[in-house]
């Protein structure tokens, strides 16, 4: 898992309501990445972000929010508008530039209460 | 349509025993291909990476093949563990900074 950990590793959501998940990493790298990984599918895009304070939208970006305040920190909001939000999400982090350097954190996995 | 496609889905050996996976790939321009295994409800964790000039990379018991002309790849665990039973992603490296994943194989090995 390198040096990225993600918290909680399980999380649970009621209907109607936010839940963020946490990443942090202390490699020291720029560029920070969402992934969403349903069963039998491939890994899915939700967001990125190059450097602090800029944040792009992936392949799934509708219901979710992301903010990149601190280098270290890139947490994911999964929102209300997202109708089918359990899943197992996967927070990577990789050189500025060189996207084939990502190192995956653990994991978290959201259920719908 | 996927660009990157693997098989077979899911596979059961013996532990002790040998096996390949296939990754085929329609991503263009290429860049790198890079093997994941990934246990069950971990992240991935890398195993191989290669560029279009090498191919065959190893990594204790993996070994890994690339043909960029027919844009193949293959993974082959040699002398099976049951520690072995994961799920073995691949992905591709256009070079745009976006990175096309396959949907993995899943192996089981059994004692």
């Amino acid at each position: 898992d390198g040096g990225i950990t993600q918290s909680p590793k399980y999380l649970f959501r009621k209907e109607g309501q936010n839940v963020t998940l946490s990443c942090e990493q202390n490699l020291n790298h720029d560029a920070m990445y969402w992934y969403r990984q349903d069963p039998g599918q491939g890994l899915r895009l939700i967001y990125y972000s190059q450097i602090v304070n800029d944040f792009q939208k992936g392949d799934i970006a509708e219901g979710y929010s992301v903010s990149r305040e601190k280098k270290e920190s890139f947490p994911l909001t999964v929102t209300s508008a997202q109708k089918n939000p359990t899943a197992f999400y996967l927070c990577a982090s990789s050189i500025q530039g060189a996207v084939e350097t990502q190192y995956f954190g653990p994991g978290t996995r959201l259920l719908v209460l | 349509k996927n660009q990157v496609e693997q098989s077979p889905q899911s596979l059961i050996i013996l532990e002790g025993k040998n096996c390949t996976l296939q990754c085929n790939y329609t991503v263009s321009p290429f860049s790198n291909l890079r093997w994941y295994k990934q246990d069950t409800g971990r992240g991935p964790v890398s195993l191989t990476i290669m560029t279009f000039s090498e191919n065959t990379k190893s990594n204790g018991r993996y070994t890994a093949t690339l043909d960029a002309d027919t844009k193949q790849s293959s993974l082959h665990i040699t002398a099976s563990q049951l520690s072995d039973s994961a799920s073995y992603i691949c992905v591709v490296n256009p070079g745009n900074n976006r990175l096309a994943f396959g949907k993995g194989n899943q192996v089981v090995v059994i004692p």
